[in-house]
């Protein structure tokens, strides 16, 4: 079965402290893997599409990565507006066109 | 508007009643989703339209839940016979296309008392 899995679940960094976030997947034929981030309250925004194995992209402090098994998102020197959940989803192959989410990861920046 | 619309942002309902849930998708997408979100979890996949049709109704929880898109633009989410677990964020999202990224609405907080 289809499955995406965020690490950690919550991750507390300090103003300009670098870190990066998981996302590992298990998927029958990748056909995108998707960044978005989430604010209290709010719909899901769009950061990023993966396709292959080595892609990059990269949106001001952020940049996400993607191997065959998993995506990193990197964050580089933080600022307290970055706090926010970090959703990763996966379009599986074939006829249907759902996204599958991992449950996110919950960012806290402190100044 | 430029974003995805979703009418009502808050609906609060009793336990076997009806309710309909409205999405306005981008101006020129023909892709059209609608997700629920529970508290500490990620959207969960309901149904997906291209053009007027269902072309993917999978994650419909069970016969309750239907949904519309007669013009290919508007899309409605109905329940019936509400239950309490039925209580959860509805999500609408659209995309250019049936493989581009999906642009999220604000969602509908439903709650059903």
């Amino acid at each position: 079965e289809d499955q995406v899995t965020q690490s950690p679940e919550a991750l507390r960094l300090q103003e300009g402290e670098s870190s990066s976030l998981n996302c590992s997947y298990t998927v029958s034929g990748l056909r995108g893997l998707f960044w978005y981030r989430q604010d209290p309250g709010k719909g899901p925004e769009f950061l990023f599409t993966l396709y292959s194995a080595g892609e990059e992209k990269e949106k001001e402090r952020l940049k996400a990565t993607l191997t065959k098994k998993e995506s990193f998102l990197h964050i580089t020197a933080p600022k307290p507006e970055d706090s926010a959940t970090y959703l990763c989803a996966v379009l599986e192959g074939g006829a249907t066109n759902k996204l599958i989410f991992g449950t996110g990861t919950l960012l806290a920046v402190q100044p | 508007g430029a974003g995805v619309s979703q009418t009502p942002s808050n609906k609060v309902t009793e336990k076997g009643k009806y309710v309909e849930l409205r999405c306005d998708p981008i101006s020129g997408h023909t892709a059209l989703y609608w997700y629920r979100q529970s508290l500490g979890q990620g959207p969960e996949f309901l149904i997906y339209f291209q053009g007027t049709g269902a072309a993917d109704d999978s994650g419909l929880p069970n016969d309750r839940f239907f949904a519309v898109r007669p013009e290919g633009s508007v899309s409605t989410l109905k329940i019936q016979r509400t239950e309490r677990g039925d209580s959860a964020v509805y999500l609408c999202a659209s995309s250019f296309s049936w493989n581009t990224e999906a642009f999220f609405g604000q969602g509908t907080r439903l709650t059903v008392v």
